[in-house]
């Protein structure tokens, strides 16, 4: 089955501290993302990557940063932490043929508490 | 932007009986949509897929699909309390992404 791990799993960090999440997977699937999900709504797009080396901007993306070094890992950067950054964030792979998207893998999730 | 609108918010159901997801899309773009569930504390998983107007079943779910309305619907048969969890519909257009709605907390009664 399709491997997509997330580091940590549970993060708290101090307003205005920098904070990276990463994750890694093992499906070898081109498209990565990165989502938020916060109580009551639902999977909110940050950045995705089509690929090492690149990435794009989500629907929210003021305030996240993303890095793509490699087919398998992905990461999320806080440059300055805010409270309002408090959530949820989940990981997926998956690939996409002719914009059409398919389906898409989710890691374990980290919890992020920002004080 | 694309806006994916779910209702109901959450739904009770007894165990056995049939319970109803609706969700519609705001974007005519849209061609293909997705049916994630995901328990609590865990991930989102998918469950099916639609891209064809018509309706799809496998086991004890059933999803249709009205293209020209932009309106799929997900129904669950004889449900189960292991089918309690939050129901997520997500929208893909040419653009490779996916557009998730706010869910459907689905609760399922012994």
């Amino acid at each position: 089955e399709a491997a997509v791990t997330q580091s940590p799993r549970n993060k708290v960090a101090v307003t205005g501290g920098k904070v990276t999440l990463s994750c890694n997977q093992t499906n070898n699937h081109n498209n990565m993302y990165w989502y938020r999900q916060d109580t009551g709504h639902g999977l909110r797009l940050i950045h995705y990557s089509y690929g090492a080396g690149s990435t794009e901007k989500g629907d929210i993306p003021d305030g996240y940063k993303a890095s793509r070094p490699s087919q398998e890992n992905f990461s999320l950067i806080l440059e300055l932490a805010t409270p309002s950054q408090t959530s949820v964030y989940f990981c997926a792979s998956g690939d996409a043929l002719g914009g059409r998207s398919y389906e898409q893998y989710f890691g374990p999730g980290t919890r992020l508490t920002v004080l | 932007q694309q806006k994916v609108q779910q209702s109901p918010e959450s739904l009770i159901v007894p165990e056995g009986g049939m319970a109803s997801l609706n969700c519609t899309s705001s974007d005519r773009n849209v061609d293909y949509f997705w049916w994630y569930r995901q328990h609590s504390g865990k991930s989102p998983k998918m469950l099916m897929s639609i891209f064809s107007n018509g309706e799809k079943e496998e086991g004890r779910f059933t999803v249709h699909l009205n293209k020209a309305s932009l309106h799929t619907s997900l129904h669950i048969r004889d449900s189960q309390p292991s089918d309690s969890a939050l129901y997520l519909c997500a929208a893909n257009t040419n653009t490779g992404k996916l557009t998730f709605g706010d869910g459907t907390v689905l609760t399922v009664k012994p």
